[in-house]
């Protein structure tokens, strides 16, 4: 089955400066790569996801890169502000989009902390 | 996105006893999942909650200790079982999102503490 590795375990940036989480996967059958953010308290919310079909995509200060023949993606956030202070989790799957479904498969998770 | 709504969101309940977590989602949603994470880890899936049908468990997870049911397309319940102190986790419902904007969204969680 699908193993996810996600490094770093945490990770201290001063406000303003970028942040890289990194993970990688072992099944190359996975082709839907979401990242979550969870603070304190809540549930995991989503802030950006890749197809395998897709090399990179931005929202704003948030990007996510995707290497397949590496089986690794990384979430970069630029200009990172105290509140994206959280933990964040890397996820695989092998669910298609109209066909059959495939559970999450998450990485340990990336405590950030910014500092003002 | 889908919505979830999910009950009650803590309790502290006595170790022997069991406690039924309600997820209820604003919309028909094929797939719904069933997590916990324990203090400070990541989400372990516990099954798949299949309408009309049993529930697909997660190596680890067993029907007695978290029996489910998912009566319709909009609701799922998730029951832990003669607990103890080392169930205490969250636990999570999510689903997969195939609306205008596909992915996988969670509820807010139920934070259960045995004691």
């Amino acid at each position: 089955g699908e193993n996810v590795e996600q490094h770093p375990s945490t990770l201290s940036v001063q406000e303003g400066d970028s942040a890289v989480i990194k993970c990688t996967y072992s099944d190359s059958a996975s082709n839907y790569f979401p990242w979550y953010k969870q603070e304190l308290g809540k549930g995991p919310q989503l802030i950006i996801d890749i197809r395998s079909n897709v090399g990179e995509k931005k929202d704003q200060r948030i990007a996510v890169t995707l290497n397949k023949t590496a089986k690794h993606f990384s979430l970069h956030i630029t200009e990172t502000q105290p509140e994206d202070s959280a933990v964040y989790f890397c996820a695989a799957t092998s669910s298609n989009y109209g066909g059959s479904q495939g559970n999450l498969i998450f990485g340990k998770g990336t405590k950030l902390s910014v500092k003002p | 996105s889908a919505v979830i709504s999910q009950k009650p969101s803590r309790d502290i309940c006595q170790r022997g006893t069991s406690l039924t977590i309600q997820c209820q989602v604003d919309s028909q949603v094929t797939m719904m999942f069933w997590y916990r994470q324990q203090p400070g880890q990541s989400l372990t899936l516990i099954a798949t909650a299949n309408q009309g049908s049993e529930a697909t468990y997660e190596s680890g997870f067993v029907i007695d200790k978290f029996p489910i049911s998912r009566p319709n397309l909009t609701f799922s319940t998730l029951t832990v079982s003669n607990m103890s102190p080392e169930d205490s986790s969250i636990y999570l419902c999510s689903v997969e999102d195939r609306g205008l904007v596909y992915g996988y969204t969670f509820g807010s969680g139920t934070r259960l503490t045995v004691v």
